[in-house]
């Protein structure tokens, strides 16, 4: 089966622009998950939407936001770009169950780099 | 807070040796998870262990969870260079359907 596609895989932008990045789960997920990833604060959780609701929501600004579509597709959008903003997006997706009990199957991810 | 710590942060071996990375916590987590993530894309779950004191084995890695839940470690035997990446430990989080991650762990295993 398809994985889980993620788009685009690179994008560059200035500070003070906005970004939307998209996710496209494994066909019969229900669940999808966004995380940061750069060298210095590795791996950290933005948010998890299912079934077009946040189910979870990380330690971020509000500046981070995203939404879940009807066919599971997930977007999340970042307003007012900060140097900081730069890093590795991934998403997961799963079928929705608890997430250390099933598998989340990660995207390739977004590099995004902000300058 | 959770909190899984990861080391060593980076390890440089030679093909053949042995090698064991560890993941500890504070906190008591239902199960732990190790994901392995090459350049390039995303983290690719390896296993998960559930039960205090569970030993897993996926060909040459050994997984083991502590007996309190609290820490993990993963012990590679005979490493090959396809075994260099990133690895990472992932637990849930208090509303269970997020990861904490560990930073990881760089192997970098050369011929």
């Amino acid at each position: 089966k398809a994985g889980v596609t993620q788009t685009p895989r690179y994008l560059i932008k200035t500070r003070g622009q906005q970004v939307t990045l998209s996710c496209s789960p494994i066909s019969g997920h229900r669940s999808v998950s966004w995380y940061q990833q750069t060298p210095g604060q590795g791996l950290q959780f933005l948010f998890e939407y299912f079934s077009e609701t946040q189910r979870n929501k990380g330690n971020f600004p509000g500046r981070f936001s995203g939404r879940q579509f009807s066919n599971s597709r997930s977007e999340m959008n970042v307003s007012t770009l900060e140097l900081g903003d730069s890093a590795l997006y991934l998403c997961a997706s799963s079928l929705g169950g608890l997430a250390g009990e099933e598998t989340q199957y990660f995207g390739p991810g977004t590099r995004l780099l902000v300058l | 807070t959770q909190l899984l710590e990861q080391s060593p942060q980076f390890l440089s071996i030679q093909e053949g040796e042995n090698l064991t990375v560890y993941c500890n916590s504070s906190s008591v987590f239902s199960s732990l998870q190790w994901y392995r993530q090459e350049p390039g894309e995303g983290p690719v779950l390896l296993v998960t262990v559930v039960t205090g004191g569970e030993v897993k084995k996926l060909k040459r890695l050994t997984f083991q969870f502590g007996d309190a839940r609290k820490d993990s470690s993963l012990h590679i035997t005979a490493a090959q260079t396809g075994d260099t990446g990133l690895y990472l430990c992932a637990g849930d989080d208090q509303a269970g359907t997020a990861l904490i991650f560990g930073k990881g762990t760089t192997l970098s295993v050369s011929s």
